[in-house]
């Protein structure tokens, strides 16, 4: 069974700190992995993917995300956090031949002025 | 460019009235669509997704259903509301096997509340 993992409800990072925000996945076959941001009342907004190849993908708003084939992670990181960045991140996997997509329990980021 | 729409924004009912929220996609053609709901601002639960017109698969038995009248259309019903169907409902689309594809794209929501 396919399913997504965000260990931590909550993280804090002060402004200008590196932050990271942790995902593990459970997929048959080869995962296709995405990172989601959610600000209060909004819709999801994607922000990157991991299809195929290198393993460090960079998305939007300067975050990147590194895929670990062997501890199944993709952790979602920014060198230097921003107020703006305080939002609900999704982690979500989708396999390979699948129509659906399995989302983690979301993350509340908080970057501290 | 594709675009998302949902609608209403906001929507106030009474338990036992009818519900209809529609999604409308523009700038592609044969998407997935799926509806979600989100309760307390946290995780994502899948109701019912559309690989075409027509088909429709539930994943959470309960009252309400989906319908996929034109292809890109998908419209979220109810009978009766209940209590617990309040929430704030999401749209998606995707497609698979495409340029710049595979992800899911957020519709900006209809918060729900049943009184």
């Amino acid at each position: 069974a396919q399913s997504v993992a965000q260990p931590e409800d909550q993280v804090n990072v002060a402004e200008g700190n590196p932050l990271t925000v942790k995902c593990t996945y459970s997929v048959s076959g080869n995962p296709y992995l995405f990172w989601y941001v959610q600000y209060p009342n909004r819709g999801l907004q994607f922000l990157l993917k991991y299809i195929t190849g290198d393993n460090l993908v960079k998305g939007s708003y300067g975050f990147e995300a590194e895929f670990n084939k062997s501890q199944t992670s993709f952790h979602l990181k920014k060198p230097s956090a921003l107020v703006s960045d305080s939002a609900l991140y999704f982690c979500a996997v989708r396999d390979g031949t699948g129509n659906q997509f399995y989302f983690g329990t979301g993350t509340s980021l908080t970057v501290i002025p | 460019s594709q675009t998302i729409h949902q609608w209403p924004a906001t929507l106030v009912q009474p338990v036992g009235s009818p519900l209809s929220l529609e999604c409308t996609v523009e700038g592609t053609s044969n998407p997935n669509l799926y509806w979600y709901r989100q309760a307390a601002g946290r995780g994502l639960q899948l109701l019912f997704y559309s690989v075409g017109i027509g088909q429709i698969s539930s994943e959470v038995p309960q009252n309400l259903s989906a319908s996929r009248p034109q292809d890109r259309q998908f419209i979220l019903s109810s009978k009766k509301l209940l209590l617990s169907d309040s929430g704030f409902y999401l749209c998606a689309w995707s497609v698979l096997g495409k340029k710049n594809s595979y992800e899911q794209y957020f519709g900006p929501g209809t918060r729900l509340t049943v009184t």
